[in-house]
Formats: structure tokens, C-alpha cells, sequence
């Protein structure tokens, strides 16, 4: 059964630095693996799909990468703004069903 | 990007009660459709794929007939949650990938809050 970890669980930055979010699952077999931003009491926003194929994607200051053999993604962001504070969710799907397979998240505050 | 919203944003009811979740697809065709629910300050849960024509799939411990799931069309599926009871009380978000244009990207609508008193 596919399980997807997210490392830090919380994160408290002050304003202008580059940071780190992890992920890792169990089952190296996925077929692509998804970063989400929520935003409390609100829905998700995709940022960056990376297909199982892939290495990496890159949108703006996110940056994330795959390593599919080890079984971690990691999002990175480049010169931290107060509004990138929001809870930053990873997911797997293992096959074409698009079956999302979500971690716990990781909740980022950017001080200014 | 593709938009998925959800009626009502809010809805509070009386325990014992049943309440109707709509998630629609604005600007693209969804053969599937998904639905979440999450408990504050955890992540979300699949609780079952909403397949247009035919029934839905229900994860495990999921009671089907405690949640109705109905995809009427390529463009709208609906949760009832029936016979409510305070522990139902949660956000319940659906998705929807538009691979139908090509995009295997996941669209989520912004969740529905219910409240059973």
C-alpha cells in the first residue's frame, strides 16, 4: 500500500530565503506525482506535475524534482515571499486511474 | 487553467438530515471525478471516483450508502451525504483531471464545509 511522507510538517521562514519541502513514498511504481498549495478553509492548487519519466519541473520560483528510484520528490522555493505561507501537499497516482495518494503536508509561514 | 467549483461553499444542517454537495466542471468534460474529505489539519482522503454512466467506486470503510454519489453528466457530480450525524462534520473537496484536453493536472474545486449540529 502506496504511503507518502512530507517532511518538515511545519516550517517558519523569515522572508527571502530559499527553502526546502520534502516528500517521499513507499512504491517507487507511480505514475506521476503532483505539488499542491492550500490555502486554509480553501481548496487545492496544482503548482507542478512531474511525470514519472521525468526529473524535474520548474514554474516560476518552484522548482521540484523527482527521483522515482529512491522514492522522493522535493519542492523548492527560491526567495520566500509572506504570500508563498500556505500548506503545501504532495501526491503520487499509481497508475492512469488518477487516484491521488496525498501526504500530510507541510505548513510554511514566511515572516516578512 | 481548468475550473472546478463546488455548491454550496458552506452548509450547516440538523443531525438526522441529508445534504446534496455539487462539483462541476466549468470549462471541460470530466468522464471522472473524485471526492475527498478532510479533518482539520490532516490531509485528504479519497473517499470514492464519481464515473459518469456508470456507479461509483467506493474506497475502503466508505460506506456507499451512507454517501450517494451521482455523475449525471460529463460535467457535474454530486455527494449527498445521507442521514447526517456531527461526526460527518468535515471539508469535502472533489477533483477532476482534464485529461480529455490533454492535461493530466488535477483540478480542485474550493470544498465544501459541512457542519452537522
Amino acid at each position: 500500500k502506496q504511503e507518502v511522507t512530507q517532511i518538515p510538517a511545519a516550517l517558519s521562514v523569515p522572508e527571502g530565503e530559499n527553502l526546502v519541502l520534502n516528500c517521499s513514498f513507499t512504491d517507487s511504481a507511480i505514475y506521476n506525482l503532483q505539488w499542491f498549495r492550500q490555502d486554509p478553509g480553501k481548496g487545492l492548487t496544482s503548482l507542478l506535475l512531474i511525470q514519472s519519466s521525468q526529473r524535474e519541473q520548474t514554474s516560476g520560483r518552484l522548482n521540484a524534482s523527482l527521483d522515482k528510484s529512491s522514492g522522493r520528490s522535493t519542492l523548492y522555493i527560491a526567495a520566500s515571499q509572506p504570500g508563498d505561507s500556505a500548506t503545501y501537499l504532495c501526491a503520487v497516482t499509481g497508475d492512469s486511474s488518477y487516484k491521488l495518494i496525498f501526504g500530510s503536508g507541510t505548513r510554511l509561514l514566511v515572516r516578512p | 487553467g481548468a475550473v472546478v467549483s463546488q455548491h454550496p461553499s458552506r452548509v450547516i444542517c440538523k443531525s438526522g438530515t441529508s445534504v446534496k454537495i455539487e462539483c462541476r466542471s466549468l470549462d471541460f468534460q470530466a468522464t471522472t471525478m473524485f471526492w475527498y474529505r478532510q479533518f482539520p489539519k490532516q490531509s485528504l482522503m479519497l473517499m470514492a471516483t464519481s464515473n459518469e454512466g456508470s456507479k461509483a467506486t467506493y474506497e475502503q470503510g466508505v460506506e456507499k450508502d451512507k454517501f450517494l454519489i451521482n455523475h449525471a453528466s460529463l460535467t457535474l457530480s454530486t455527494l449527498t451525504v445521507t442521514s447526517a450525524h456531527p461526526e460527518d462534520s468535515s471539508f469535502y473537496i472533489c477533483s477532476a483531471p482534464a485529461h480529455m484536453v490533454g492535461d493530466e493536472t488535477q483540478y480542485f474545486g474550493p470544498g465544501t464545509r459541512l457542519l452537522v449540529l
